[in-house]
């Protein structure tokens, strides 16, 4: 399984674009990267996934390198409550997850 | 779409009594679930993979004779904290995986305190 690696930390202004980096660089050809964001104690939620085209959603656009060796999380206009731990997993689609520790995002006023 | 419950959401017990925690996905079926848990200011930690009508598939160190999972229909798996102690209490955290597109959805969450 490809092992992903996550600054520890970022901040943010409120308003501007968030960009939370992850190298996967041992990813394989058909393994996926989710990203997942953990609010202080709840449950993780489910943000965005993508096997090698750039995908957007309502909450987050995920830009994957050609050589699928990075990925990036942008969260457009941060906002207060987008203060959390950003995961960033790469599996095989439908497999069991192993979380890594995460970027902690502060969104600051 | 896509909503995960758990119930309860946060419990104390008596050190040597057990728990029961119920996951359910509320708007999809789920052949497979996966518990978690997840000590304060560390990631979640992979206890076992649920499996609907057959036996769960524990991560190494995880004892299956304590942490009884029960995967009984395909919205339902239970995880039971048997003979609990004061160790034992965590953020437990159940997912269930949607069969349409392989993606995982959390629970709110359990915060089991043993005293």
């Amino acid at each position: 399984d490809a092992k992903t690696t996550q600054p520890t930390s970022m901040d943010c202004a409120e308003g501007r674009a968030a960009n939370l980096p992850c190298n996967h660089s041992t990813i394989s050809g058909n393994e996926y990267v989710y990203w997942y964001r953990q609010i202080h104690s709840q449950g993780p939620q489910y943000i965005i996934h993508g096997l090698k085209n750039n995908e957007t959603n309502e909450m987050a656009s995920l830009i994957i390198t050609e050589d699928r060796k990075s990925s990036t999380l942008i969260l457009p206009h941060a906002t207060l409550r987008d203060t959390a731990v950003y995961y960033c997993i790469v599996r095989l689609r439908g497999n069991q997850f192993y979380f890594g520790t995460g970027t902690s995002l502060t969104v600051i006023p | 779409g896509a909503v995960v419950s758990q119930h309860p959401s946060w419990v104390i017990c008596k050190s040597g009594t057990s728990v029961k925690i119920e996951c359910r996905s509320l708007d999809f079926q789920a052949t497979t679930m996966f518990w978690y848990r997840q000590f304060p200011k560390q990631s979640l930690m992979l206890m076992a993979t649920s499996n609907e009508g057959s036996k769960a598939t524990y991560e190494q160190g995880v004892e299956k004779d304590k942490f009884l999972i029960n995967h009984a229909s395909l919205t339902l798996s239970t995880l039971t904290v048997t003979s609990a102690h004061p160790e034992d209490s965590s953020f437990y955290i159940c997912s269930a995986r949607d069969e349409a597109g392989g993606t995982q959805y959390f629970g709110p969450g359990t915060r089991l305190t043993v005293t």
